[in-house]
């Protein structure tokens, strides 16, 4: 069975700081892995998402990795801003079924 | 891109009542779609896989008479929770597979339920 575990659970850091989000999974078995942002009470917008294939993927400030053998990704966000603040949610969709297994969330504030 | 729908997008009902939530795949026909619920400050929880044109499939410990799903078309998925109770005020979202070239899955904005 799919477990998504993200570290840290929460982190507090001030603003124009570089930082790395961690998410790990049990199973490599997978097809796709997503990182998606959650704002309070709202939905998931969908920040980067890396297929199975392959090892990094890119979107201005945003990096995210994938080492699949090792059942790993990271989230670096370079330059922190407020507006980043936010909870950071780790998903991955495993092959046969396409079930998608989000991991609790990185809460994370930015102080200006 | 492709755009997942859901319809309402909040709603507050009374305790014993039943409300439909509706999810759309707007450009493209997704021939499976997933239902999901998040409690306050926890993450998102897969409920059940819909699969249009059959039966849902149902995670453990999710009720399948409380909540009914139906996928009549390859556009739209229906989740109502049956008799509702407080304990089921939540925040549904839906997904739509999109089996094309990214075969990727696409979530929709999500439904708040208030139960009083």
């Amino acid at each position: 069975k799919q477990e998504v575990t993200q570290i840290p659970a929460a982190l507090s850091v001030p603003e124009g700081e570089n930082l790395v989000l961690n998410c790990s999974f049990t199973d490599s078995a997978i097809y796709n892995l997503q990182w998606f942002r959650q704002d309070p009470g709202k939905g998931l917008t969908s920040l980067l998402l890396i297929q199975s294939s392959q090892r990094e993927q890119t979107s201005g400030r945003l990096n995210a990795s994938l080492d699949k053998s090792s059942g790993r990704s990271t989230l670096y966000i370079a330059a922190s801003q407020p507006g980043d603040s936010a909870t950071y949610l780790c998903a991955v969709t495993n092959t046969g079924g396409f079930k998608t297994i989000f991991g609790a969330g990185t809460r994370l504030f930015v102080k200006a | 891109g492709a755009v997942v729908s859901q319809h309402p997008s909040w709603v507050i009902c009374k305790s014993g009542t039943s409300v439909k939530i509706e999810c759309r795949s707007l450009d493209f026909q997704a021939t499976t779609m997933f239902w999901y619920r998040q409690f306050p400050k926890q993450s998102l929880m897969l409920m059940a896989t819909s699969n249009e044109g059959s039966k849902a499939t149902y995670e453990q410990g999710v009720e399948k008479d409380k909540f009914l799903i139906n996928h009549a078309s390859l556009t739209l998925s229906t989740l109502t929770v049956t008799s509702a109770h407080p304990e089921d005020s939540s925040f549904y979202i839906c997904s739509a597979r999109d089996g094309g070239v990214r075969d990727t899955q696409y979530f929709g904005p999500g439904t708040r339920l208030t139960v009083l």
